[in-house]
């Protein structure tokens, strides 16, 4: 089965440009988390969902970041307008309902760049 | 106050040797799952194990098994017969709130750096 799958792996921008990362997660997982991983903060949840509907989003920074899911399989985190501090690894993660409490799967992350 | 701390920036073993990795931990919730993450120099992020809080055994899953001492509040990785695939990041988490009433969200730690020496 595939994992999950994130787009693009690596980005590189000018500050004030729109961003947008895509995730797709594994087939029959009912949640969906979008992670960031930077050096001075670590991995830190930005939001997720169940079932297609946000659950938590209080990790996300500011109003410049916005996610949404469609549907089951496609999920988008947007930065408008994107900033340097945003440089970040993003991860998508998915996990099988109830049992996410005890495994999520992550993707292979995007690695953004704001110049 | 921190949730997950883990006190080793950087280990370095031998191979072969077992080697343990630190994570202590800080919730007042009675139900908690605490997880290990491996992260290699690609950077993907690879579930290790899983220990929830009312488990009575630790957790074990091939050569990684998970010293859980709840008094104590610590989770820590024990890797037994480390190999030289093993050098990675190394990231213990912590969800608080039962599964059952949807509680999903993961605090990591900052990781410890693992080397293993040939």
């Amino acid at each position: 089965d595939a994992g999950v799958i994130q787009s693009p792996r690596h980005e590189v921008t000018e500050m004030g440009q729109e961003v947008t990362l895509r995730c797709k997660p594994i087939s029959g997982h009912d949640y969906l988390f979008w992670y960031r991983q930077t050096m001075m903060r670590g991995l830190e949840l930005l939001i997720y969902f169940n079932n297609n509907v946000p659950i938590d989003d209080s990790g996300m920074p500011e109003d410049r970041f916005s996610a949404k899911m469609p549907n089951a399989s496609f999920s988008t985190l947007k930065i408008q307008p994107s900033e340097p501090r945003d440089s970040a690894v993003y991860f998508c993660a998915s996990s099988p309902g109830l049992a996410g409490g005890k495994t999520q799967y992550f993707g292979p992350g995007t690695r953004l760049l704001v110049l | 106050a921190q949730k997950i701390t883990q006190t080793q920036p950087g280990m370095f073993v031998q191979e072969k040797e077992a080697v343990t990795l630190d994570c202590t931990y800080d919730t007042s919730d009675p139900s908690y799952g605490l997880f290990w993450y491996k992260q290699p120099s690609s950077g993907e992020m690879i579930f290790l194990i899983y220990q929830g809080s009312y488990d009575q055994q630790n957790a074990t899953e091939g050569r990684y098994s998970l010293n859980f001492q709840k008094a104590r509040k610590s989770a820590n990785l024990v890797i037994s017969a480390s190999q030289l695939g093993d050098s990675a990041m190394y990231f213990c988490a912590m969800r608080e709130g039962f599964i059952i009433q949807g509680a999903q969200k993961l605090v990591f730690g900052q990781g410890t750096r693992l080397t293993i020496n040939p």
